[in-house]
C-alpha cells in the first residue's frame, strides 16, 4: 500500500528557518495532494492541498511545490515557529487517500 | 458543524474480547474512511465507503476486522476477537465527495491487553 514515499522521517530546524519535507508518488491516477498536520493526541488536520494542474500553492507561511513530471511534491514552511512542531503527512488521492509515513518536525526556540 | 465524531476516545479491553468503534461523519459527506495509526506502519487505510457502500476493504488486516455503514450518519469498525497487536489509534475521516479534502475525527486509542 506504500505508494507515497515521504522524507525525512524527522527534522530539526531553528526558529525562523525554512522547513522542507519531500514526497514522491507512483500512481499517476492521483489528482489531489493534501498535507496534514498532526499534534500529539489529535487527529490529522488538513493544512494545505494542491492539484496537479498548478506547480505551486502558497497559504501564509506554507507553500506546496509540485513537479508532475517527476511525480514529486514538497512542503515548505517559511519562518518556522516552535508552534509548528508537529508531525506532517503528505498524501495523495484518487478515490481513496494514501498517506506518507510522516515527518516529525521540531522547531528549536 | 461538530466535525467527525468518534467514540469511544479510549478503549482498553482484554485479548479475545469484541471491540466496536463508532464514527459519525460530517453531515452531507458521502465518503468515509477508516484508518489505523501505529508508530511502525503510520496511517494505514483499512476500508472506505462511498454513499454507504464499501468500495475497497483491501486494507483490512484479516477476517477479525469488519466495518459497516448502515446509513449516511453512522459507521462501525468491529474487531472480533481482539488481539494485543491490534493496539493502535483508529481514525475515521469523511469527505464531501471523492478527490476532495477529508476531515478526521479525534481517533480512538485502543489497547488490547
Amino acid at each position: 500500500q506504500q505508494q507515497v514515499k515521504q522524507s525525512p522521517q524527522s527534522l530539526i530546524v531553528q526558529k525562523g528557518g525554512i522547513s522542507i519535507i519531500n514526497c514522491a508518488y507512483e500512481n499517476t491516477a492521483f489528482d489531489y495532494f493534501p498535507w496534514y498536520q498532526q499534534f500529539p493526541g489529535k487527529g490529522p488536520a488538513l493544512l494545505i492541498a494542491i492539484r496537479p494542474d498548478v506547480s505551486e500553492k502558497k497559504e501564509g507561511r506554507f507553500t506546496i511545490s509540485f513537479n508532475k513530471s517527476a511525480k514529486q511534491f514538497s512542503l515548505h514552511i517559511m519562518d518556522s515557529q516552535p508552534g509548528d512542531s508537529a508531525t506532517y503527512f503528505c498524501a495523495a488521492r484518487d478515490d481513496k487517500i494514501i498517506f506518507g509515513k510522516g515527518t516529525r518536525l521540531h522547531i528549536l526556540p | 458543524d461538530a466535525g467527525v465524531i468518534q467514540s469511544p476516545r479510549h478503549e482498553v479491553t482484554e485479548m479475545g474480547q469484541e471491540v466496536t468503534l463508532r464514527c459519525k461523519p460530517i453531515s452531507g459527506h458521502n465518503s468515509l474512511f477508516w484508518y489505523r495509526q501505529t508508530m511502525m506502519r503510520g496511517l494505514e487505510l483499512l476500508i472506505y465507503f462511498n454513499n454507504n457502500v464499501p468500495i475497497d476493504d483491501s486494507g483490512m488486516p484479516e477476517d477479525r476486522f469488519s466495518a459497516k455503514m448502515p446509513n449516511a450518519s453512522f459507521s462501525t469498525l468491529k474487531i472480533q476477537p481482539s488481539e494485543p497487536r491490534d493496539s493502535a489509534v483508529y481514525f475515521c475521516a469523511s469527505s464531501r465527495q471523492v478527490r476532495t479534502e477529508a476531515f478526521f475525527g479525534q481517533g480512538t486509542r485502543l489497547t488490547v491487553v
